[in-house]
């Protein structure tokens, strides 16, 4: 099975910052890897899609990046609204898996 | 627009069964790729199984932790999914939610999720 590593586990980051978070596959996945924010009580929600395609009224901050095992997600402008969890998602394998995720905090 | 509403969790014993339903609106369940993912009590996601369409051939997958006491079925009439999971554990214990496996290319992803249904697994 393909294992997803994501990190850091949490950050504290304030509101116009720059956010960078990673995911590496414990093998190569192409570029079968999405985002989902999460947030509590809710279900996840799906950002980007296949490593850098922005998914339908997903504001343009987000942008994703990466192929093979390393993968990074990027949100430039942080808004009050993106404090959540972020997962990342290997859809390589008939055998899917998510990241540990991404408690993205205020500072 | 897709809807799409769980039910049917709730308190099991150890051992026990449960029948998950996810009815389905805007879609026909029998002409999607669906999944059914749970999420623990303050973990991340956790994906267990998928049926693919009926023109795909409606074939399942499980992820091993469940594989062998669950099934994923469709009532074509009911437009609903179906997660028969059998011998329950405590470590089962999760909100569990039904998407739809939508596609990129060949590229899958869940754009669709319901709210959840909490299953407790507790003696």
């Amino acid at each position: 099975d393909i294992q997803m590593t994501q990190s850091p586990s949490s950050l504290s980051a304030s509101v116009g910052d720059r956010v960078t978070i990673t995911c590496r596959a414990s093998q190569s996945i192409n570029t079968y890897l999405n985002w989902y924010q999460q947030k509590p009580g809710k279900a996840p929600k799906l950002l980007i899609y296949a490593a850098f395609n922005l998914q339908r009224d997903v504001p343009s901050r987000f942008s994703g990046s990466g192929s093979g095992t390393d993968f990074t997600l990027t949100i430039r402008g942080l808004q009050p609204e993106d404090f959540a969890t972020y997962y990342c998602q290997q859809s390589s394998s008939s055998q899917i898996s998510f990241g540990g995720g991404t408690k993205v905090e205020i500072k | 627009e897709v809807h799409l509403v769980e039910s049917g969790g709730g308190l099991v014993k150890p051992g026990g069964s449960l029948r998950l339903s996810c009815a389905a609106s805007g879609f026909s369940v029998s002409d999607a790729s669906m999944n059914w993912v749970r999420q623990a009590p303050g973990k991340g996601p956790e994906w267990i199984g998928r049926i693919k369409s009926k023109p795909d051939g409606a074939t399942t997958d499980f992820a091993a932790p469940v594989k062998g006491r669950v099934s994923i079925s469709r009532d074509e009439s009911g437009n609903t999914l179906f997660l028969q999971m059998n011998n329950l554990k405590i470590e089962d214990t999760a909100v569990y939610f039904c998407t739809t496996d939508d596609l990129f290319g060949d590229y899958p992803m869940f754009v669709h999720w319901g709210l959840g249904t909490l299953v407790t697994v507790s003696s």
